[in-house]
């Protein structure tokens, strides 16, 4: 059973639209992280958000975290050539003693931005 | 940056034949971690350590095996390699603080592309 579910799994768009993925789970999370992994590439953080409720910005990129902690979503505004790549949400669930904590991620958004 | 790295790129054996990924980082962290990623599907945590000499195993079964004698080297090794091991395997590497929230950054490395014949 998938803990955490991205959509869409796929999206095309045009230079200078608009778009929004979506990262929803049924669990809770103490955090929720945002990466981008280009072809051939690992993934690199975008965002971590902490609080439920929590917006963050980063340039033309906006996250959101759900109040109850259980989903998050990203906008992106104007999209350009340069955003395309594969995004990943990933979920901090705690680990047994609550020191430390494992990432759960989902499979990712493929966003293509066609010139 | 992110100065973590993984050797080699791509690799393609026949079945049988025992492997071992490399995976160094310079930054000093604590905390390594081997991924398994198949395309159109989910990051799978496969094993993880939080310092030298201590491993554990990830969410996801695998026949593979790692170690941590040195802070900056975490190989995974395939004892026999069979074309179900065929893959993209991710290494990260996080630092050891209060992990406060599970905020802590995990940096990636590119990946080593495997194929299994």
């Amino acid at each position: 059973t998938q803990l955490l579910e991205q959509s869409p799994q796929f999206l095309s768009i045009q230079e200078g639209e608009n778009l929004t993925v979506y990262c929803n789970s049924s669990s809770v999370f103490s955090s929720l992280q945002w990466y981008r992994q280009e072809p051939g590439e690992g993934p690199v953080l975008l965002v971590t958000v902490v609080t439920g409720g929590e917006v963050k910005k980063l340039k033309r990129l906006t996250f959101q975290f759900g109040d109850a902690r259980k989903d998050s979503s990203l906008h992106i505004t104007a999209a350009q050539p340069g955003d395309t790549g594969l995004y990943l949400c990933a979920g901090a669930i705690p680990q047994s003693g609550g020191s430390n904590y494992k990432l759960t991620f989902g499979k990712g958004t493929l966003l293509t931005v066609n010139p | 940056e992110a100065d973590i790295y993984q050797t080699p790129r791509y690799l393609v054996i026949g079945t049988g034949k025992k492997i071992t990924l490399e995976c160094s980082q310079t930054m000093g962290h604590d905390k390594m971690y081997w991924y398994q990623q198949d395309p159109g599907m989910e990051l799978h945590l496969i094993h993880y350590s939080y310092g030298v000499n201590s491993t554990e195993k990830g969410d996801l079964s695998s026949e593979s095996t790692v170690s941590r004698i040195r802070t900056e080297h975490f190989p995974l090794t395939l004892e026999s390699a069979r074309p179900s091991h065929t893959s993209q395997y991710l290494c990260a590497s996080s630092e050891s603080t209060s992990d406060r929230g599970g905020t802590d950054t995990q940096y990636f490395g590119p990946g080593t592309r495997l194929t299994v014949l």
